[in-house]
């Protein structure tokens, strides 16, 4: 039979706030990461990434900033819009086998 | 418009029978990925493939198959050996699987045992 999900963490913000979503990844050896957003029943988008030699990346309403001392990574959402409303995974290169590891997925529930 | 498309959208199955989900892009991509997702929770590697007729195993291999006969297209085979086979499956493709890019997703098919 099909297998029960886990529940999934939910952040829930005023339409207009800005969002933080955090991430714990696994391996130090990562050396790039990516955050995702995926809409009920599609596919992932991509919404920024960044590369281990760097701690900050900014995009449009977007910032992606990266610890690798305690292995963390977070998406800041800035003015969040209904829109914006999704699940959103981080993901990080496997250095060895070349292929991304996702993590288990926040999801944003913006209040208009 | 370039880009990468799954189908069937949605796909049903007996129990004993193996299906085949297509994964087509027309990106020049070299390297293609096929990834679970369950119900609540985040994607699962099954296979991947950086070139032509090569693949490697992710994760989650057991009860699975591929091909890449083409660099074009990466058929996912699931076989009656896979016990749950009820889940989104989704494809993806990335330029070369040495440099740093983010994939290109599909929309996905859902199978559903009935």
């Amino acid at each position: 039979g099909e297998s029960v999900g886990l529940h999934l963490p939910t952040l829930s913000v005023q339409e207009g706030d800005n969002s933080i979503i955090n991430c714990a990844y696994s391996n130090s050896a990562s050396d790039y990461f990516i955050w995702y957003k995926q809409e009920s029943g599609k596919g992932p988008q991509f919404i920024i990434d960044i590369r281990s030699n760097m701690d900050k990346r900014q995009g449009q309403r977007v910032t992606v900033l990266l610890n690798k001392t305690v292995k963390h990574l977070s998406l800041q959402i800035a003015a969040t819009q209904p829109g914006d409303s999704a699940v959103y995974f981080c993901a990080e290169m496997d250095t060895g086998r070349r292929a991304l590891t996702f993590g288990s997925g926040t999801r944003l529930q913006v209040q208009p | 418009d370039g880009g990468i498309t799954q189908s069937p959208k949605y796909l049903f199955r007996k129990e004993g029978q193996n299906v085949t989900l297509s994964c087509e892009q027309n990106l020049n991509h070299d390297a293609m990925y096929w990834y679970r997702q369950d119900p609540g929770q985040g994607l699962r590697l099954i296979y991947y493939s950086q070139i032509v007729n090569d693949f490697q195993k992710g994760d989650i291999a057991e009860g699975y198959s591929v091909s890449r006969e083409k660099k074009e297209s990466f058929p996912l085979t699931v076989t009656s050996a896979q016990k749950n086979p009820t889940a989104f499956y989704l494809c993806a493709s990335s330029p070369r699987a040495a440099v740093n890019y983010g994939y290109t997703f599909g929309s996905g098919t859902r199978l559903t045992v009935v």
